[in-house]
């Protein structure tokens, strides 16, 4: 079974708006990780949290862990065309160091 | 650096044939992972190699499904025989760590599986 579950499962934003999108997993976890899926790249590592980390940033990327309610948020801001693209979140819990990935947010920008 | 280097990039084979593909993790990568991706999902591991060790294959259908990792290098996994629900897009990853979970992966272009 998947741990990580993202929502919403799609979205639709204009260019210059800030994308929020957010993982909800059900065991406690070590690590928690986002990475972007397009066309172009494939899948990219965007950020890796720890379980003992509440918030770290990348350039334009935020992202928060909240271990009491079991979820964590990304959120890009100033998006541009080019963050269109599907975004997973995938944790490694207690006792389990392999990473399981959710089932994405589809995240398309208009220009 | 060189990424994860992954062949073919597509493959077309009617069910009940065998298909394998190859993985090229990057230099000095000791863990590689082979995920399947299946339209409209995330990716889902199939296997995890610690060099050439293998770390879970818990999830492998290993009535038809067999991988290798020859000299910690190179890797091949092989569907024999294949069936429908096997298509998909096979995944290669490499990790320069992985016992201890929590490092970034880098995954490869993927290999994309039509079984017909």
């Amino acid at each position: 079974s998947q741990q990580g579950e993202e929502d919403p499962q799609a979205l639709s934003i204009q260019e210059g708006e800030n994308a929020t999108m957010n993982c909800s997993y059900k065991t406690s976890i070590n690590n928690l990780q986002w990475y972007r899926q397009n066309s172009g790249r494939g899948l990219v590592h965007l950020i890796l949290i720890r379980s003992n980390e509440r918030e770290k940033h990348s350039g334009r990327l935020r992202v928060t862990l909240d271990t009491s309610k079991k979820s964590s948020s990304l959120l890009i801001t100033a998006s541009r065309a080019a963050d269109t693209a599907s975004y997973f979140c995938a944790t490694d819990g207690m006792g389990s160091y392999i990473p399981t990935f959710g089932r994405g947010t589809s995240l398309i920008v208009h220009p | 650096e060189a990424g994860v280097a992954q062949s073919p990039r597509y493959k077309i084979i009617e069910k009940r044939q065998s298909v394998a593909f190859w993985c090229n993790p990057i230099s000095g990568h000791a863990t590689l992972y082979w995920y399947q991706q299946i339209l409209g999902q995330g990716p889902k591991l199939l296997i995890q190699f610690q060099n050439n060790g293998v770390v879970d294959d818990s999830q492998l259908p290993k009535d038809r499904f067999s991988a290798e990792r020859l000299k910690g290098v190179d890797s091949t996994l092989k569907i024999q025989p294949a069936k429908l629900e096997d298509s998909a897009v096979y995944l290669c990853a490499s990790s320069n760590r992985g016992g201890t979970g929590g490092y970034e992966q880098y995954f490869g272009p993927g290999t994309r599986l039509t079984v017909t």
